[in-house]
């Protein structure tokens, strides 16, 4: 039971660059998200998704998209990067059940410099 | 969404009490008090989470205030291991809604 694992660690970009991060999960939970944090500075959330085929977007969406065809794997799309995307990518799952009992499994972060 | 107020730092001994105070006066009545705590380099990780009654688990304790305005983290013996940052979340009922983080409290252990 590996929990929720990220792909890639670390990641070095060049403005313009595309890449995809991938978020994979073994816990069968229905809600996936995406957050980014900004050196010193608390998460935010960019996308997130209630079940396959869902996506909705949360407080910082533009410049990325996202996808959940397969329940395990939550993919962040960077299509043309920019240096204000540097930052550490996080990506966490919940149970869908009421919020007593449903608290967030993070990942451990990729690392995305964009020069 | 519904505010969470955190001091910027706090600092500790080892083996000593901590208590991590949140204010949340804008808290509505389904909303949950969730905590969670991020250890460098790794992401954030669940810690406690109540509704009205004071909550124990293993990790930490979570007393709420009568009026649910303001809450407080406690951990009963510091360790090195606990230095990290401590972010007071709440959550409403639905679960619906992704969780907020502010920028937390970062909690220094000296020796």
């Amino acid at each position: 039971n590996a929990g929720v694992t990220q792909t890639p660690k670390f990641r070095v970009l060049k403005t313009g660059q595309s890449m995809t991060l991938l978020c994979a999960q073994d816990m069968n939970h229905e809600y996936m998200y995406w957050y980014r944090q900004d050196p010193g500075m608390g998460l935010r959330l960019i996308h997130y998704s209630v079940g396959e085929g869902t996506t909705a977007k949360g407080e910082v969406p533009d410049g990325y998209n996202v996808s959940r065809l397969k329940k395990q794997n939550f993919l962040l799309g960077l299509e043309s990067a920019a240096p204000s995307q540097t930052s550490v990518y996080f990506c966490a799952s919940s149970v869908l059940r009421t919020a007593d009992t449903s608290p967030l499994h993070f990942g451990n972060g990729t690392r995305l410099t964009v020069t | 969404d519904a505010k969470t107020t955190q001091p910027n730092s706090m600092e500790s001994n080892e083996e000593e009490p901590v208590h991590l105070p949140c204010n949340h006066s804008t808290i509505s009545g389904t909303d949950y008090i969730h905590w969670y705590r991020q250890l460098p380099s790794q992401g954030p990780e669940y810690v406690i989470h109540g509704l009205t009654s004071n909550v124990n688990n293993r990790m930490a304790s979570l007393a709420i205030a009568e009026d649910r305005k303001s809450s407080t983290l406690i951990l009963h013996r510091a360790t090195l291991r606990d230095a990290a940052v401590y972010y007071c979340i709440l959550r409403d009922g639905t679960g619906r809604r992704a969780l907020t983080f502010g920028s937390g409290t970062r909690l220094q252990v000296q020796p």
